[in-house]
């Protein structure tokens, strides 16, 4: 079946502007993770969507980062006023929830962000 | 410490075995995971384990817990070149999230 997908797999921006980069979970999932990868920082945890409850932003850098997930589906990442340490590739993760939640967690290929 | 710990390298002869370490941070870490990723592309998830298990083997991959340690290791046998790439510890937080470790690149020599 379709894997985690993310669009786009590139984006470049300038310094300052803000950006949008969206994940389709595996279908039937209802967890829905952002993680993000850097040289520096390796990988982190970003925020957490489980169902309809209020979403885990415990990893969230700052408050220039929003998520949400619409319909329990299709997630949006938001980062406004980009600066250039927040290049790095961004990665969705999915897994069953609730009372059908198991614990492998599948990724998506990324979005691969530079800030100019 | 509030990191995973891996080592960064690993280099192996092809048909050897492999061994990649990893301590964990959070004792009531549920499961475990090793992940793969190779130049490019994204992270796959190879195995995981439970944390009332000790070992789990899936064909060439065994892997190992400790958690009184809080130790977990993931062996390969007979590596082939195909194996070459970033080998990530995770452990499971309460939450759901995963922290991974820094992640050991395996270099595999014909």
């Amino acid at each position: 079946g379709a894997g985690v997908s993310q669009s786009p797999s590139n984006k470049v921006t300038e310094k300052g502007k803000d950006v949008e980069l969206r994940c389709d979970p595996i279908s039937g999932h209802t967890a829905l993770y952002w993680y993000r990868q850097s040289l520096g920082q390796g990988l982190e945890f970003l925020i957490y969507f489980q169902g309809n409850s209020a979403p885990d932003k415990s990893g969230l850098p700052s408050d220039r980062f929003s998520a949400e997930r619409t319909g329990g589906s299709v997630s949006t990442l938001t980062i406004q006023r980009t600066q250039q340490e927040d290049s790095a590739v961004y990665l969705c993760a999915s897994s069953r929830g609730g009372l059908a939640q198991t614990y492998e967690q599948y990724f998506g290929p990324g979005t691969r962000l530079t800030v100019t | 410490g509030e990191d995973v710990e891996q080592s960064l390298f690993l280099s192996v002869r092809e048909g050897d075995s492999s061994v990649i370490n990893c301590t964990y941070t959070d004792s009531s870490s549920t499961y475990l995971y090793w992940y793969k990723q190779e130049p490019g592309a994204g992270l796959q998830l190879l195995t995981y384990i439970f944390s009332n298990m000790d070992m789990k083997q899936d064909q060439r991959l065994t892997v190992l817990l400790n958690k009184k340690d809080k130790h977990l290791s993931l062996r390969i046998a007979d590596t082939q070149t195909g194996d070459s790439a970033i080998y990530f510890c995770a452990e499971r937080r309460s939450q759901g999230n995963l922290i991974f470790g820094k992640g050991t690149k395996l270099s595999v020599k014909p």
